[in-house]
């Protein structure tokens, strides 16, 4: 009954592949977003849908795409991945879009690009 | 845009009252002040959130000043089990801004 969940949980590559995260929630949450989360522990948003609307794009390059074919799902597509793309990838929901709103975040893919 | 910023790291010993302050000077009206807690090889989770003044939950409390410029996070008696990782989140979602701090990591001493 995992309420964020993501797959796979790690990811080893090379440089120059396409690849994709994939997010469910069971929480019937209409807010789902991507974050990264880099070798320094920082935290930065990348996307945010609202009811499977994009409402928040951070400057990301744009070989990330983010997918929402609904609500509970919110898939993160990089294609010609690179070294820099190395990091962990958080997946969370809330209810709301709004600031004052808890997020629920999944347990990460570390993605590793060789 | 509202920067978090926070110190880098903080120790404790078991039992003691910890507090953890996170700067954002240029924080907006609609920006709520969220903190997060993070485990090695885990998701953040949520601890607290305020808007001002003081907010409490059976974990921890939030103090906000007046001009919201900061909060201070407080975990009352903390255990070897509170080593974690502290972020503060600064933001009003809807309007694109969500500003994570750098992270606290929070060493508890025996």
């Amino acid at each position: 009954d995992t309420a964020v969940s993501q797959t796979p949980k790690y990811l080893v590559t090379q440089m120059g592949n396409d690849k994709s995260i994939k997010c469910e929630q069971n929480l019937g949450h209409d807010t789902m977003y991507w974050y990264k989360q880099d070798s320094k522990k920082f935290l930065k948003i990348m996307f945010s849908y609202n009811n499977k609307e994009l409402i928040i794009n951070e400057t990301v390059p744009n070989r990330f795409s983010p997918k929402s074919p609904d609500k509970a799902h919110l898939n993160l597509h990089i294609n010609s991945l690179e070294l820099g793309d190395s990091a962990v990838y958080f997946c969370a929901s809330s209810q709301g879009p709004s600031g004052d709103y808890e997020q629920y975040f999944g347990p990460g893919t570390r993605l590793t690009v060789t | 845009l509202a920067k978090t910023t926070q110190p880098i790291s903080m120790d404790s010993y078991e039992g003691q009252e910890v507090n953890i302050t996170c700067s954002h000077n240029n924080i907006a009206t609609n920006d709520y002040i969220t903190w997060y807690q993070q485990f090695p090889s885990q998701g953040p989770r949520f601890i607290i959130q305020g808007y001002k003044t003081k907010v409490t939950n059976e974990v921890a409390s939030l103090f906000i000043p007046a001009d919201r410029k900061s909060s201070t996070l407080s975990l009352p008696r903390v255990s070897l089990s509170d080593t974690a990782v502290y972020y503060c989140l600064v933001g009003a979602g809807n309007t694109g801004k969500l500003i994570f701090g750098q992270g606290t990591t929070l060493q508890v001493k025996p």
